[in-house]
C-alpha cells in the first residue's frame, strides 16, 4: 500500500526566511507520480507541481523549488525568501502508475499536511 | 471562467437527515472525485468517477452515495448511516483517468451536524 508522510505538522518562520517542507513516500510501484498542493485559508487546493518517478531532476519555479530523491523516497519542497502570502497548508501526494490493464483511477494518497505560517 | 463549483459553502444538518452536496465542473473533464478532510489529516477519497454513469468506491465510502448522470456534475449524498459526517468536503476533477493527470479542486463544502 502506498503511504505519504509529512513529519512536520506545523512550521513557523519569519518573512524572508527559507523554509523546507519534507515529504517521504512509500510505494511498491516503479512508476508513480508525486504532487504538491497548497491549501490557503479559503480551503481550495491549488496544484503546484507534478513529478514522475523517472525524472529526478530538481525543479525551480520562482521562489519554489523541489528536490526529488528516489534513493531516500523523498520529495521535499523549499520556499526561498518566504512571504506572508505563503502561509497555508501544504500537502504532498502520491499517485501510483497506471497498471497494465489501464484501469488505474489516478487515486491520490495524501500526506497529513504541513501548516506553514509566515510572520511579517 | 472554467472551474469547479461546490455548493453550498456551509451546510448544517440535523442528525438522521440525508444531505446532498453539489459539485459542478465546466472543464470538460472526464474524471471526478470526492474527498473528505478532517482537522490535522490529509484528504481521504470517498468516491470517484471516470466516466458518466460509472463510479467506484474510494477508501471511506460507507455512509455516502453518489451519481454521475452528466459529465459536468457529481453530487455527493451524505446519508444518516455516516456516523461522523462533520467535515470539510472537497470535489475534484481531472482531464481523464490515469495517474499522470493532476486533479483540480473546488472550494469545498463545510458540513456540520448539529
Amino acid at each position: 500500500a502506498q503511504k505519504v508522510t509529512q513529519a512536520q505538522t506545523e512550521i513557523s518562520v519569519v518573512e524572508k526566511e527559507d523554509v523546507t517542507l519534507d515529504c517521504v513516500y512509500e510505494t511498491r510501484d516503479t512508476t508513480y507520480y508525486l504532487f504538491w498542493y497548497k491549501q490557503p485559508p479559503s480551503g481550495e487546493l491549488v496544484f503546484l507541481i507534478r513529478r514522475n518517478s523517472f525524472d529526478e531532476q530538481n525543479e525551480i519555479s520562482g521562489r519554489y523549488s523541489w528536490n526529488f530523491q528516489k534513493s531516500t523516497s523523498s520529495f521535499n519542497f523549499t520556499i526561498t525568501a518566504s512571504q506572508v502570502v505563503d502561509s497555508a497548508v501544504y500537502f504532498c501526494a502520491l499517485s501510483e502508475g497506471d497498471n497494465a490493464g489501464g484501469t488505474s483511477y489516478g487515486k491520490l494518497t495524501f500526506g497529513q499536511g504541513t501548516i506553514l505560517t509566515v510572520h511579517p | 471562467d472554467g472551474g469547479i463549483t461546490q455548493s453550498p459553502k456551509y451546510l448544517f444538518r440535523k442528525e438522521g437527515q440525508n444531505v446532498t452536496l453539489s459539485c459542478e465542473q465546466n472543464l470538460n473533464h472526464d474524471a471526478m472525485y470526492w474527498y473528505r478532510q478532517d482537522p490535522g489529516q490529509g484528504l481521504r477519497l470517498i468516491y470517484y468517477s471516470q466516466i458518466v454513469n460509472d463510479f467506484q468506491k474510494g477508501d471511506i465510502a460507507e455512509g455516502y452515495s453518489v451519481s454521475r448522470e452528466k459529465k459536468e456534475s457529481f453530487p455527493l449524498t451524505v446519508t444518516s448511516a455516516q456516523k461522523n459526517p462533520t467535515a470539510f468536503y472537497l470535489c475534484a476533477s481531472s482531464l481523464r483517468r490515469g495517474s499522470y493527470n493532476e486533479q483540480f479542486f473546488g472550494p469545498g463544502t463545510r458540513l456540520t451536524v448539529l
